[in-house]
């Protein structure tokens, strides 16, 4: 079974300045997907970046940016100049190369807030 | 592109009564259909996967008789809370997936069982 793991449960960053989430994950699967997904208060998911995990390159879309390590099993994003919209729940998210399976392992959560 | 609609937004019944969420894929056609429920401030709990023209895959635990889905096209699945009890008080959360693994989001149903 695929499990993910975030570890912080809240998080807190300054208007402008960097914060990382971080996730990590259990697989013996060689070929899947990552996703970060974000949660404002609205409730709508949100899709902010995906990584294929065939791909040594990190992905990046704008000011967020994921720090791959498929060794180690640690997929973490980093928000560069946090803004006062950034203010969410992360999920971290899991799915086995489409092939194989479609389902999504989600982890707990991360609930970032943007101090003014 | 990638929007998903979900319909009502938000519902309150009696108990004992059935209430249906539909969800829509707008701008594309979706190869598969996710129905999820969300406490709050936990995270998304898989409840079935659907494929249009098929039955459902429902996860365990998950009662299909309580909560039946219907993927009628490639843009709709409902999902139908039957005989709903106060316990089935939750958000419920549809995706959508088209030939890519990405899944994209409807808005979510609070439904709230008196």
């Amino acid at each position: 079974a695929q499990t993910v793991t975030q570890s912080q449960p809240e998080m807190s960053v300054q208007e402008a300045e960097t914060v990382t989430l971080s996730c990590t994950y259990d697989t013996s699967e060689s070929n899947y997907y990552l996703f970060w997904y974000k949660q404002p208060p609205s409730r709508q998911m949100i899709l902010v970046i995906r990584q294929e995990a065939y791909k040594q390159q990190n992905a990046t879309e704008n000011r967020f940016s994921v720090n791959f390590q498929k060794a180690a099993k640690s997929f973490s994003l980093k928000i560069s100049d946090s803004q006062l919209g950034d203010t969410a729940m992360y999920f971290c998210a899991f799915m086995k190369h489409q092939n194989t399976g479609n389902q999504f392992y989600f982890g707990t959560g991360t609930s970032l807030t943007v101090i003014p | 592109g990638a929007v998903v609609s979900q319909h009502p937004s938000r519902v309150i019944c009696k108990s004992g009564t059935s209430v249906k969420i539909e969800c829509r894929s707008l701008d594309f056609q979706a190869t598969t259909m996710f129905w999820y429920r969300q406490f709050p401030k936990q995270s998304l709990m898989l409840m079935a996967t659907s494929n249009e023209g098929s039955k459902a895959t429902y996860e365990q635990g998950v009662e299909k008789d309580k909560f039946l889905i219907n993927h009628a096209s490639l843009t709709l699945s409902t999902l139908t809370v039957t005989s709903a009890h106060p316990e089935d008080s939750s958000f419920y959360i549809c995706s959508a997936r088209r030939v890519t693994e990405t899944q994209y989001f409807g808005p979510g149903t609070r439904l709230l069982v008196l």
